[in-house]
This record gives structure tokens, sequence and C-alpha cells, in this order.
């Protein structure tokens, strides 16, 4: 199984910042991918990130609002950016075959 | 496009009694199968997956899952209950892909029962 860790573990932004998420894994992984829990709801697919190429989101997702890094098979970044109170939510990487997650950024939005 | 309908938004039981939490899913092609458990304030973590071979997947904390491919169904249970099985818990379910030579699956999940173990 992977080991992931996930920085910050949480935070609290002011609107209209932007916030940036990192996810590191302990071994190398070909496909990563962010997810979005927002308060009381189920998990959402945000982009799948695969090193050496550009993300792909998923419907209601847009780079602009949340670009992906993805510089090596062990690490990737997620920002969200110009932050509103709706972005309040706990996101997650995770990785593989299995979908291992990482412990999650729990992210507030004032 | 895959789905998943978990059929309970909340299921309250008493310790030591047998639960079954509901999973059905909808996918045209052939799909994995799983179920996470979400402690409070805490991230996801993998309870079963169900990838092909035996219908009845043993996981973690003494739950199981069986797959039933023609009610497209993947219910979990438990034949006694702990107070720390309280919990939310997903299902999940991912189609299979190829990436790099490596599968991969996206996960669409369901929207979550709260499991909570009465004394």
């Amino acid at each position: 199984s992977a080991v992931i860790s996930q920085k910050p573990s949480r935070d609290i932004c002011q609107r209209g910042t932007s916030l940036t998420i990192q996810c590191q894994v302990d071994s190398q992984v070909t496909m990563m991918f962010w997810y979005r829990q927002q308060p009381g709801q189920s998990l959402t697919l945000i982009a799948t990130a695969n090193q050496g190429s550009e993300a792909t989101y998923e419907s209601g997702f847009v780079i602009d609002k949340f670009p992906i890094s993805r510089p090596n098979l062990t690490f990737s970044t997620l920002t969200v950016s110009n932050m509103s109170p709706e972005d309040s939510s706990i996101y997650l990487c995770s990785v593989g075959e299995f979908q291992y997650f990482g412990p999650g950024t729990r992210l507030l939005v004032l | 496009a895959q789905s998943v309908t978990q059929l309970d938004s909340q299921v309250p039981v008493f310790e030591e009694a047998p639960v079954e939490l509901r999973c059905n899913y909808s996918s045209s092609v052939s799909v994995y199968l799983f179920w996470y458990v979400q402690y409070p304030n805490q991230g996801l973590q993998l309870l079963l997956k169900y990838l092909s071979g035996s219908t009845l997947v043993k996981g973690i904390n003494g739950f199981e899952a069986e797959f039933n491919k023609s009610q497209t169904s993947f219910h979990l249970r438990k034949p006694s209950v702990h107070i720390s099985d309280t919990a939310e818990y997903f299902c999940a379910v991912s189609e299979l892909g190829y990436a790099g030579g490596t599968s991969y699956g996206k996960l669409t999940f369901g929207q979550g029962t709260i499991l909570t173990v009465h004394p």
C-alpha cells in the first residue's frame, strides 16, 4: 500500500486568496487524483493528474480555478484560486489502482 | 457513465447487532467496487474491494461484502457491530482504464451512509 501525506492538514483563508495543497507519496505512481468533499457531502473527483501532461478535469471544474501540477511521479499540488466560502471543503488526493487516500486538507474560507 | 446509490443515509443499530449497508451501482462496463470508512474528522480508509473472483469479499474490522452482478449490488455486512464502528461509510465504483501500462480507475462515490452504533 502507498503512504500518502498532505500539507497543510487544515487552513483558514480569506476570500479572494489562493491556497496550494501538496500531496506526497512514498512510491512512484502513474496516476494521482484530486477529490473534494463539501460539508456533509460525498466525494467528487476534481481532476486526474498524470506526470508529464496536463491534468484532466471533470465536468464542473476548470483549470483556472483549480490549477494542478505534477512535476514527478511522487508529488502533486492542487491550488484553490480566488477562494470563496463555497470552496470550504476537505480536499483529498489519492493514488493507484486501489485508490489509497491521503488524510485530506480541511479548508475553511471566510 | 457510472453511478452509485446508497439506499440508506443513516443506519442506527445497537451494539452487537448485525448490520447491512446497501449499495447499488450502474455501469455499462466491468467495474471495481469499493467500500470506504470515514471516522469523524479523519480521511478515508479502504475497508474492502472487489476486483474479480469470489463474489464474497472480506475486509478489515470484520466487515464483508457480496458482489451480486445480476442485481448490480455490493452490500456491506457485519455480523456484530461495536461502538467503534460508528462512522460514515461510502460505496464507490471504478471503471477500468489503463495508462502507461498501469491500470487505474476514477472513483464515483455514493452519498454515504452514517452508521451509528448505540450501547
